[in-house]
């Protein structure tokens, strides 16, 4: 079965500074899609970044950069020119590409890292 | 934002007492989720369906039913609440399970089990 760690449960970074979130997984598979939501205090879920597995190249969306080791399995966040808007919390998820009996592919969530930006 | 809408909000309710959660959806999606949140375990999938009236137990089902007459609504019920199941609720959608697919989030059911 996939795991996905976070082993960051809190991180804080300066306002303007650059922070990177760590995430691992685990799979045999060699197919899937990684992600990364934010969840701020008002709780709504929010896609920041996606990876698809078979893609070299890194995914970026403006100032978020994913770190995709595919051989390490790893997938860390860097998110650069932190913003006060920045803080929340952060989940690493991971979706095989595979498709199961009923056409469902299953995401799995880490279980979060808490980001505080300090003015 | 997708138009997902959860209700109620906030619930508070007693040990032993029937809840029903619903979410509702604008986007026509075809499928549907239940996810609780609690700390530590990131979000856990409860149920979840691929259409009407076609529905499946994900990894934390026990205690949990659920049910879809419609393409827009989801419900979720728990028989008789107990401790255990005070959580964030969360539903989720998505279009397809094909591709990058994204699953999109209503804003979340906080329950509580007294």
């Amino acid at each position: 079965a996939q795991t996905v760690t976070q082993s960051q449960p809190e991180m804080s970074v300066q306002e303007a500074e650059t922070v990177t979130l760590s995430c691992t997984y685990d799979t045999s598979e060699s197919d899937y899609y990684l992600f990364w939501y934010k969840q701020p205090p008002s709780r709504q879920m929010i896609l920041v970044i996606r990876q698809e597995a078979y893609k070299q190249q890194n995914a970026t969306e403006n100032r978020f950069s994913v770190n995709f080791q595919k051989a390490a399995k790893s997938f860390s966040l860097k998110i650069s020119d932190s913003q006060l808007g920045d803080a929340a919390m952060y989940f690493c998820a991971y979706r095989s590409a595979k498709l199961g009996k009923t056409s469902y592919d299953k995401v799995i969530f880490g279980p979060g890292t808490s980001l505080s930006v300090i003015p | 934002d997708a138009g997902i809408t959860q209700s109620p909000r906030h619930k508070v309710t007693e040990t032993g007492t029937p809840v029903t959660l619903r979410c509702h959806q604008t986007e026509n999606h075809r499928y549907m989720y239940w996810y609780r949140q609690d700390p530590g375990h990131g979000l856990r999938l409860i149920h979840y369906s691929y259409g009407v009236k076609d529905t499946d137990k994900g990894e934390v089902s026990d205690g949990y039913s659920v049910s879809r007459s419609k393409t827009e609504d989801f419900l979720l019920t728990l028989e008789s609440a107990t401790s255990s199941q005070t959580s964030v609720y969360f539903c989720a959608i998505s279009e397809s399970v094909v591709g990058a697919d994204t699953q999109y989030f209503g804003p979340g059911t906080r329950l509580t089990v007294l």
